[in-house]
């Protein structure tokens, strides 16, 4: 599967601390986006991470990437409430369209 | 900029019935897509265009057509509705292969 596989499924934290979510992959990949869907809205891009990049950091997002180990994961760091919203990572394998994983679901509980 | 609008928000279609989902876009964008979001699944392409005059297939073509007559433009037609394609469809745009702008969706339910 081209697929990303977000990990874990759900994740519930407090106000404040910091949340990890992990997506792994088994193709090789140009890049590799993050995403953030709000209950009944559309999707926000976050952050676009190239393979030949090992870190981004966006405000208090920073996202990784080890192509060696095929996995990139999102840290989310002192997290609000307003963070409440399933993360999506996705991939460009090579040159087909980008290819959505199933999810993260975030609750942060104030 | 409006971004990416998606028309109509809801509908409801009874088997067999036809409808087509309009999405458009104010960013001069090349590429777009239409994809189906099912409870607890990411997005899964349907169908996108790299421009105007152009379609491909994406990974749940069936069922479904499209038509990019102007750039601005995607059209998703179902000429026959089934019950399996309820689903909430969005639409989205891009500047090539990188990130993509997504409409609103529409929430659409075939009975």
């Amino acid at each position: 599967s081209q697929q990303g596989e977000e990990d874990p499924q759900a994740l519930s934290i407090q106000e404040g601390e910091n949340a990890t979510m992990n997506c792994s992959y088994k193709t090789s990949i140009n890049n590799l986006q993050w995403y953030r869907q709000n209950s009944g809205r559309g999707l926000v891009h976050l952050i676009l991470i190239r393979s030949n990049e090992r870190e981004k950091h966006s405000g208090r997002l920073r996202v990784t990437l080890d192509t060696s180990k095929k996995s990139s994961s999102l840290l989310i760091t002192a997290s609000r409430a307003a963070d409440t919203a399933s993360y999506f990572c996705a991939l460009t394998p090579g040159n087909t369209p980008l290819v959505f994983g199933k999810g993260t679901r975030l609750s942060v509980i104030a | 900029n409006a971004g990416v609008t998606q028309t109509p928000k809801f509908r409801v279609l009874k088997t067999g019935q036809s409808m087509t989902l309009l999405c458009a876009q104010d960013m001069n964008h090349e590429y777009m897509y239409w994809y189906r979001q099912d409870p607890g699944m990411g997005l899964r392409l349907i169908h996108y265009s790299v421009g105007e005059g152009t379609t491909a297939k994406g990974e749940v073509p069936d069922g479904y057509n499209v038509s990019r007559l102007k750039k601005q433009n995607f059209l998703l037609g179902l000429e026959s509705a089934a019950p399996s394609q309820t689903s909430v469809y969005f639409c989205a745009s891009s500047y090539g292969p990188r990130e993509q702008y997504f409409g609103p969706g529409t929430r659409l339910t075939v009975t």
